[in-house]
Parts: structure tokens; sequence; C-alpha cells
């Protein structure tokens, strides 16, 4: 059974701070790790990594992917409110053409 | 540009009553997939679907049905509604291959009393 492991579950920071998500991961036929960002309503997508060691970025927001360890993690730099959201990591299956997803980290950023 | 529409957007059923939750994509996607979402909690798969006229069980399906007629709509029901089934419903679509990243809809918020 395919699996995602998000940690931790909840996160409480200050303006300006550097905060670091974690996603461990169990799936047969990996292809590919997605990050989504969910406000109040739809997810939406962040990046999508598929090799090892290769950063993607995006403005204050960058993350990377360890195929051999099984893991990808998620960096914001200088926090802002805006960016308290729950952030979500989903693993496809392509055989089965579904994704599990993580059940998110809760990050709060307070001014 | 619509993308993922979801319907209605909050309703509150009583115990026993159906109801049908429409989603519709004009992205020409192959793939669709309903989810819900508990309070503190990621996205678990109902059901989805790989095509038009396809449809396969994700890991929470019990107390759900789901079609796929038309390849832009997917269609939930519920058919004997229980407060356990009470939570936000996502929608979702993705283009081929499927590890590609999934367009949500805005969610419909459903109580069940």
């Amino acid at each position: 059974e395919d699996k995602v492991v998000q940690s931790p579950l909840s996160l409480v920071v200050h303006e300006g701070d550097t905060v670091t998500l974690n996603c461990s991961y169990e799936v047969t036929n990996f292809r590919s790790l997605l990050w989504y960002k969910q406000e109040k309503k739809a997810p939406t997508f962040l990046f999508m990594l598929t090799s090892s060691g290769i950063e993607k970025k995006s403005g204050r927001l960058s993350s990377i992917l360890d195929k051999k360890e099984l893991f990808s993690i998620l960096n914001i730099t200088a926090t802002q409110t805006g960016d308290s959201a729950v952030y979500l990591c989903a693993v496809p299956n392509t055989n089965a053409g579904k994704s599990t997803f993580g059940d998110g980290t809760t990050l709060t950023v307070k001014p | 540009n619509a993308g993922v529409t979801q319907t209605p957007k909050f309703r509150v059923l009583k115990t026993g009553q159906s109801m049908t939750l429409l989603c519709a994509q004009d992205m020409n996607h192959e793939y669709m997939y309903w989810y819900r979402q508990d309070p503190g909690m990621g996205l678990r798969l109902i059901h989805y679907s790989v095509g038009e006229g396809t449809t396969a069980k994700g890991e929470v399906p019990d107390g759900y049905n789901v079609s796929r007629l038309k390849k832009q709509n997917f269609l939930l029901g519920l058919e004997s509604a229980a407060p356990s089934q009470t939570s936000v419903y996502f929608c979702a679509s993705g283009s081929q291959p499927s590890n590609q990243p999934q367009h949500f809809g805005d969610g419909t918020r459903l109580s069940i009393l």
C-alpha cells in the first residue's frame, strides 16, 4: 500500500522565520512528488520533483527530493503571514492513475 | 478560465437522504478524482476515473457511487447519507501522464444531520 507521511503536522512561527517541511514516501512505480498549498479552498500546485538533488525554487519557496532516502523537503525563507496554509505532499502511482496525499502540515505565521 | 467547477458549494442533508455532487472540467483532462477532506487531515481518495466510461475505487469508497458518462463530467452520489459523510469534498482533474499536477475545484461543504 502506498504511503506518504508529512511532518510536522502543525507549525507556528513568526514572520521572518525559516521553516522546513518534510515528506517521506513509500510508493510503487515512483515517477514524481508534488507539493501543493491549500489556503481557504482548493489546493494549488507548487512544485513537481522528479530527480534527486535538483532544487526547485520559486521566490522564497524551494524544494528538493532525495530518491535514495525517499523523502522531500519544502523550505520557506523569510516567512510572511500570507504563507499561512496547509502544505500537502502527494505522490502519484502512475500505474494506477491515482495519487496518495499526506495529511498535510498546517503552517501558521504570526505577525 | 473555469477550470474545475463543483456544484453545489454547500449542502445540508438529513440522514438517509440522497444527493449528487457534480464536477465539470473544461481542460479536456483524462483523469478525474473525488476526495474528501476532514478537519486536520489530508485528502482521501473516494473514487477516480482514468477516462470516459471508466471508474475505480479509491481508499474510502464505501457509501459513495460515481459515474463518468461524459469526459468533462464526474458525478459523486450518496445514496443514503450518514453523519460520517459530513466533510468537504474536492473534485480534481489531471492530464496524462497521471503524475502531472492535479487541478482542484473549490470544494463542496456537506453536512449530514
